[in-house]
């Protein structure tokens, strides 16, 4: 079947200091997109990054990066100086090819300590 | 910035009551979702719709519909609300373009 695996439920950082949070998936498929979201404790879902799976750069949107391993089938998520605002948990989720809807991860909870 | 809305934010009712979540989005999105997520859990979809008069199941049967006839708004209804039902319901859209964005979402609590 196809799926993501996000194997760390929860992740502490310091305050400034880098995270990484990890992602996997599976799939068969050339064509696919991977998303990350974060999700605060207000409930609701904030988009974050897109990688494309022909994209040859790593996605970086601001102090967000993704770390994308075709190969090794991971798409690591990479927060830097973090903040004590970025403590929520985090999603990575997949869209297949065609128009097949987002499947998610089971999420990591990140909490930043000052 | 997206502009999808969702009405009730909190929800509580009775069991057996019939219940509609209200999803409305005015950025012409042809693709709508509504996912089910416990506090701290995964997102499970329910339901989705790739435009008017066209709506799919998905990977959890939540005994709830949804109807699509305007591009803008996609509600989804409980006939008879248990405490199972307990939890949150977003929804969320998107066009051909890859970023599907997410409403603020409700939480409901079924007595």
């Amino acid at each position: 079947a196809q799926k993501i695996t996000q194997t760390q439920p929860g992740m502490f950082v310091q305050e400034k200091e880098a995270v990484t949070l990890d992602c996997t998936y599976d799939t068969s498929d050339q064509s696919y997109g991977l998303f990350w979201y974060k999700q605060p404790s207000s409930g609701e879902m904030i988009f974050l990054i897109y990688q494309g799976s022909y994209d040859e750069q790593n996605a970086t949107e601001g102090r967000y990066s993704l770390n994308f391993q075709k190969a090794r089938k991971s798409a690591n998520l990479v927060i830097s100086a973090s903040q004590l605002g970025d403590s929520a948990m985090y999603f990575c989720s997949i869209r297949y090819s065609g128009n097949t809807p987002l499947v998610f991860g089971k999420g990591t909870r990140l909490s930043v300590i000052a | 910035e997206a502009d999808i809305y969702q009405t009730p934010r909190y929800l509580v009712i009775g069991t057996g009551k019939k219940i509609t979540l209200e999803c409305s989005q005015t950025m012409g999105h042809d693709k709508m979702y509504w996912y089910q997520q416990d506090p701290g859990m995964e997102l499970h979809l329910i339901h989705y719709s790739y435009g008017v008069n066209s709506t799919e199941k998905g990977d959890l049967s939540s005994e709830s519909t949804v109807s699509r006839i305007r591009t803008e708004h996609f509600p989804l209804t409980l006939e008879s609300a248990r405490p199972s039902h307990t939890s949150q319901y977003l929804c969320a859209s998107r066009t051909s373009g890859e970023t599907q964005y997410f409403g603020p979402g409700t939480r409901l609590l079924v007595l």
